[in-house]
């Protein structure tokens, strides 16, 4: 059965702090997904990773960084969190050239 | 103004009901057309998947795509309390990586 988790369901943090959310998937994917989500906003790419070491900026990246040393684990990082920041990170994978991005359950971050 | 709009809702209809979600796009280089179902606290999971226009059946649920007008629609038949859930419409060009996702909007299905 196809699995991405994220690290964490809930996360606090203050404003400044730098934060990773860190997302696994055990499909042996090549293409790996960040996006935020909010309210009336839908689905929003921030960077995608094509394979491991490979990385491109999506829609919003500004704020953000990416690592993807391992084919399994896409980590997502906040340089100097802000609460613009406050938002439900999906992180998603995809083999290379399929129709299903597969979604984590996603974590919720709220910067104070 | 957004290339993919979709009416937030809620919608609430009752158990039993046909349901019409609708998503208008304005990108006419659009060929690949899918909808996502999310519960609540759960990342979205594909529900359909369509390319260039027509119709798509499976099971209870139509995916409809009408390129001259820039509209597609998801219907549900028979919905149940199960179907309570935000659906989101997402579209890409070609074999590209990027999905261009609707807001998404939330469904109640009253027993």
């Amino acid at each position: 059965d196809v699995k991405v988790t994220q690290s964490s369901r809930y996360l606090v943090k203050r404003t400044g702090e730098k934060v990773f959310l860190e997302c696994v998937q055990d499909m042996d994917h090549e293409n790996m997904f960040w996006y935020r989500q909010d309210p009336g906003l839908g689905l929003r790419l921030i960077y995608f990773s094509y394979d491991v070491k490979m990385k491109e900026k999506g829609d919003i990246p500004e704020g953000y960084s990416v690592s993807r040393e391992k084919k399994e684990r896409f980590s997502l990082i906040l340089e100097s969190a802000s609460t613009n920041q406050t938002s439900m990170y999906l992180c998603a994978s995809r083999l290379a050239g399929g129709k299903t991005q597969y979604f984590g359950p996603g974590t919720r971050l709220l910067v104070l | 103004q957004k290339e993919v709009e979709q009416d937030p809702g809620p919608l609430s209809v009752p158990e039993g009901a046909i349901v019409s979600l609708n998503c208008t796009y304005s990108n006419s280089a659009f060929q690949y057309f899918m909808w996502y179902r999310q519960y609540s606290r759960k990342g979205p999971e594909l529900l359909m998947y369509t390319y260039s226009s027509g119709n798509k059946e499976d099971g209870r649920f139509t995916a409809q795509v009408d390129k001259s007008s820039k509209y597609i629609s998801l219907f549900i038949r028979d919905s149940q309390p199960s179907d309570s859930a935000t659906y989101l419409c997402a579209m890409k060009v070609g074999e590209g990586n990027k999905l261009v996702f609707g807001a998404g909007t939330i469904l109640r299905v009253k027993s």
